[in-house]
This record gives C-alpha cells, sequence and structure tokens, in this order.
C-alpha cells in the first residue's frame, strides 16, 4: 500500500484563490520531503526540497511567495499554491525519504499525486 | 547535454517478452540509482534502488547498474499488460544532509496482449 499519501487527490479552484495540498509520510519520519509538478507526457520537475523545522529550498524558477511550502512536523508537508491562475493547474506530486519498514530501504517514496485545475 | 538521458520511446512489446530499459548519466557524483513505474495519472511507484553497481533483483525486475560506463537498465521478464506504464530513471546525491534526486524523461511502454 501507499507510504506517502497526499490530499487532496483532485482540486478544482477559482481563479484568485489559494488551495492547499498536504503530504504525509504514512508510518514513517520524514525529515526530507520533495515537491515536484508535471505536465502531461513530461518528467517531474523539482519545485522545492522541504526539511523539517527550516525553510523550503526552492528551486529556480519557481516563486517562493507564490507555492508556500510549511514542513511542520516529521510526517507532514504543505504546498499551499496562492492566487491560483489557470496556468497553475498541473499535477503535483510529493516525495519523502524515509524507511517505512524494517524490511523496505530507506530510500525515497511518491505520493499518489494532487490533480490542481484552476478554473 | 542532460544530466540524465532517456528514450522517451514509445516502446511496444508482445505479452512475455523481455523488457529492457535503459538510461546513461554524466554526473559521476550520483550514489543512488532508481527505477519508479508512473501508471497515467498516477504518482510513480518506487520499483527498484540501488547503491552499487551489478546487478538486483526483485521478483520479474532486474535492475542493473554499471558505474564505470555511467548506464542503468531495468529487465522485466515475462512482461505483462498490466505492465503498461511510464518507467521513469532516477538518480539522487546526498550531500551534508541536501538531496537532490534527478529523472530521466520517462519511456512508455506498452505490453501488446
Amino acid at each position: 500500500g501507499a507510504v506517502v499519501s497526499q490530499h487532496p487527490s483532485w482540486v478544482i479552484c477559482k481563479s484568485g484563490t489559494s488551495v492547499k495540498i498536504e503530504c504525509r509520510s504514512l508510518d514513517f519520519q520524514a525529515t526530507t520531503m520533495f515537491w515536484y509538478r508535471q505536465f502531461p507526457k513530461q518528467s517531474l520537475m523539482l519545485m522545492a526540497t522541504s526539511n523539517e523545522g527550516s525553510k523550503a529550498t526552492y528551486e529556480q524558477g519557481v516563486e517562493k511567495d507564490k507555492f508556500l511550502i510549511n514542513h511542520a512536523s516529521l510526517t507532514l508537508s504543505t504546498l499551499t499554491v496562492t492566487s491560483a491562475h489557470p496556468e497553475d493547474s498541473s499535477f503535483y506530486i510529493c516525495s519523502a525519504r524515509g524507511q517505512p519498514n524494517p524490511s523496505s530501504g530507506n530510500t525515497i517514496y511518491f505520493g499518489e499525486g494532487s490533480w490542481l485545475t484552476v478554473v | 547535454q542532460k544530466e540524465v538521458e532517456q528514450d522517451p520511446g514509445p516502446l511496444s512489446v508482445p505479452e512475455g517478452a523481455i523488457v529492457s530499459l535503459n538510461c546513461t548519466y554524466s554526473n559521476s557524483a550520483f550514489q543512488y540509482f532508481m527505477w519508479y513505474r508512473q501508471y497515467s495519472r498516477k504518482g510513480p511507484e518506487l520499483l527498484m534502488y540501488t547503491y552499487s553497481s551489478g546487478n538486483k533483483e526483485d521478483g520479474r525486475f532486474t535492475a542493473q547498474v554499471d558505474k564505470s560506463s555511467k548506464y542503468i537498465s531495468l529487465f522485466i521478464r515475462d512482461s505483462q499488460p498490466s505492465d503498461s506504464a511510464t518507467y521513469l530513471c532516477a538518480m539522487g546525491i546526498s550531500n551534508f544532509g541536501n538531496e537532490k534526486l534527478t529523472f530521466g524523461t520517462g519511456t512508455r511502454l506498452t505490453i501488446i496482449p
């Protein structure tokens, strides 16, 4: 089963509003979480790296004030898209590094993704 | 030159065939290597990961890493229609707590029944 959970899976919001996406590591602590954006038929584009208790590190070209990332606990990181516009419509995916159980590896696991549509 | 090169396909093979997926990379600093499978409109699912050169097997999947040639492969034996998906290679560096994963573009694979 999934070891990283994202919520919501689908969200539609009006242009100009803000929307929050949650990423939770299930049954393991993740000191580092990553947020990606993926356009249709393209690979994942890293937006930012989120470390628990500190500010996120954003990739070049990603607006910090538009994509607010908070990693308040070892199992939860949130991405808030502020003042959303139709061009922000995309598939947003988080990942977390950790070891869900003794038999699994300490590696990077992805959430199921969140589809954002801004109308 | 991209850090990680992966043929986007599409690749179509008959059911039961052996599938070979490959990536090359240019950054010798990469420390670990992963393969993910991504179904349409879903997040990537981890298939295999390894930190060293050589082969690693898990069921029908074998991951192969050749650090000297900067080349990684994923083999799928006895391919099934359910294996139809996009396969992403990924490579990572972890440096003093800073970590970054670099992905290939993904190969779209279709297994024909």
